[in-house]
């Protein structure tokens, strides 16, 4: 069972905008602003995807955008794309004993 | 270009010790930037903290493993290395080793991952 709350999965045609929801504690999302999100494509490593909440690695396109409102955080793409089929995990920092948890993981479908 | 690379058998039997090693290339393990470590994923489930340390030594691990889980690092090889004692079939996953920003606490750079199987 993962520390974080993620919905299993979330789709939306080509060109939407769908947003995948991460739910923590006052102990880890809702204390730290580390709440970073990562794509997983079958058979691949994850991915950096937004790190601090909100900040892209270069690279990563502007469609991905993310934000965090007391215990929960989200991550929402843009414009929808093919590629961006994959499964999104969702990490916060939860303390010095605790450098990263993670969600159960939600498969992004494109239809 | 940093990469790192796991390697390690991809069978353990039960009650072993499971260890893996990382490899590090394109940048130094010898900085103050950031920190090494190890997750694990499950097959078909999602992922896991097992631990990171410091190029000094220091180490942190996720609570529910730290009775099992070591972590050590040898800078000369630029290699740092996991031990996982008593394994049981649950233990069976994909074992990543990735570097963690020390000041924004996201992990931007990882391996291609290898799978380890307990099993007798």
């Amino acid at each position: 069972q993962s520390v974080l709350t993620q919905p299993p999965s979330a789709s939306g045609s080509p060109g939407q905008s769908v947003t995948i929801s991460c739910t923590g504690t006052s102990s880890d999302v809702g204390d730290y602003n580390y709440v970073s999100w990562y794509q997983q494509h079958p058979g691949k490593a994850p991915k950096l995807m937004i790190y601090e909440v909100s900040k892209r690695p270069s690279g990563v396109p502007d469609r991905f955008s993310g934000s965090k409102s007391g215990n929960t955080a989200s991550l929402t793409v843009s414009g929808l794309q093919a590629e961006d089929e994959a499964d999104y995990y969702c990490s916060s920092y939860a303390g010095s004993n605790n450098l990263a948890v993670f969600g159960g993981g939600t498969k992004l479908t494109v239809l | 270009q940093l990469q790192l690379q796991e390697s390690g058998p991809g069978l353990v039997k039960p009650s072993e010790t499971l260890s893996l090693t990382c490899t590090v290339s394109g940048g130094s393990i010898s900085t103050t930037l950031y920190y090494w470590g190890w997750i694990r994923q499950p097959p078909g489930k999602g992922l896991e903290w097992i631990g990171s340390m410091y190029y000094s030594g220091s180490t942190f691990f996720n609570p529910s493993l730290k009775s099992r889980v070591t972590i050590s690092v040898d800078t000369s090889k630029n290699q740092f290395s996991l031990k996982l004692s008593s394994v049981t079939a649950a233990d069976t996953a994909m074992f990543y080793c990735a570097r963690l920003d020390s000041s924004g606490l996201h992990f931007d750079c990882w391996g291609q991952g290898t799978l380890v199987t307990v099993s007798s």
